[in-house]
């Protein structure tokens, strides 16, 4: 059973655009939504994450928005780059044990 | 962020043969480390969560005679796979946590299991 809810599954961005990622949970007890980069090949990279008692998080080009009424949260890309093509991974965990994940979306930014 | 690696990145072995994977965690205290499992264009499966000093506690499905891990110190844990078959070829990874710091989780770059 998919705990953690991902959309879309892939994702076409023209370069200097806005990548939105969307996921959605079910358990009201995870406590910690981290979203990962990985590129082929590679393990998953944490991009940025955030707490429950917090609606959004900035880091650079990267936000996270979190709406806990509505058990959802997204991920936003601002000024796309060719180099953020690869696939994004929103998670979920409770107290920091194992991470349940979505099933992820393919970024692709074009030039 | 942490640094977590793994060894070998990738390997090739006979059917039949058994396959030790390890990862370290190089510039913290890993209190939890975690076992992956990746298939190609899919998410990450979850195959077990191992404690420093403890035994590991395996998802349902995964064979735990089969998949033999030991979380030793609070820097390594290893997976070995043991009487590997073609079905077993995978991507795996694992990831490394200090849970009593935060719950911040990093990834090792992972291994490329190949069994002919």
């Amino acid at each position: 059973q998919q705990q953690v809810k991902q959309s879309p599954q892939s994702l076409i961005v023209q370069k200097g655009g806005i990548s939105i990622i969307n996921c959605a949970y079910e358990n009201t007890a995870f406590d910690y939504f981290p979203w990962y980069q990985q590129f082929p090949g590679k393990g998953p990279a944490l991009l940025i994450a955030i707490r429950p008692d917090v609606s959004e998080k900035k880091e650079g080009r990267f936000t996270i928005s979190f709406n806990k009424s509505a058990k959802q949260f997204s991920l936003h890309i601002m000024d796309s780059q060719p180099g953020d093509s690869a696939t994004y991974f929103c998670a979920a965990s409770i107290g920091g044990y194992a991470l349940n994940f979505g099933k992820g979306t393919s970024l692709l930014v074009t030039p | 962020g942490a640094v977590v690696s793994q060894h070998p990145s990738w390997v090739i072995c006979k059917s039949g043969t058994s396959v030790k994977i390890e990862c370290r965690s190089l510039d913290f205290q890993a209190t939890t480390m975690f076992w992956y499992r990746q298939f190609p264009k899919q998410s990450l499966m979850l195959m077990a969560t191992s404690n420093e000093g403890s035994k590991a506690t395996y998802e349902q499905g995964v064979e735990k005679d089969k998949f033999l891990i030991n979380h030793a110190s609070l820097t390594l844990s290893t997976l070995t796979v043991t009487s590997a078959h073609p079905e077993d070829s995978s991507f795996y990874i694992c990831s490394a946590t200090d849970r009593v710091a935060s719950y911040e989780q990093y990834f090792g770059p992972g291994t490329r299991l190949t069994v002919t």
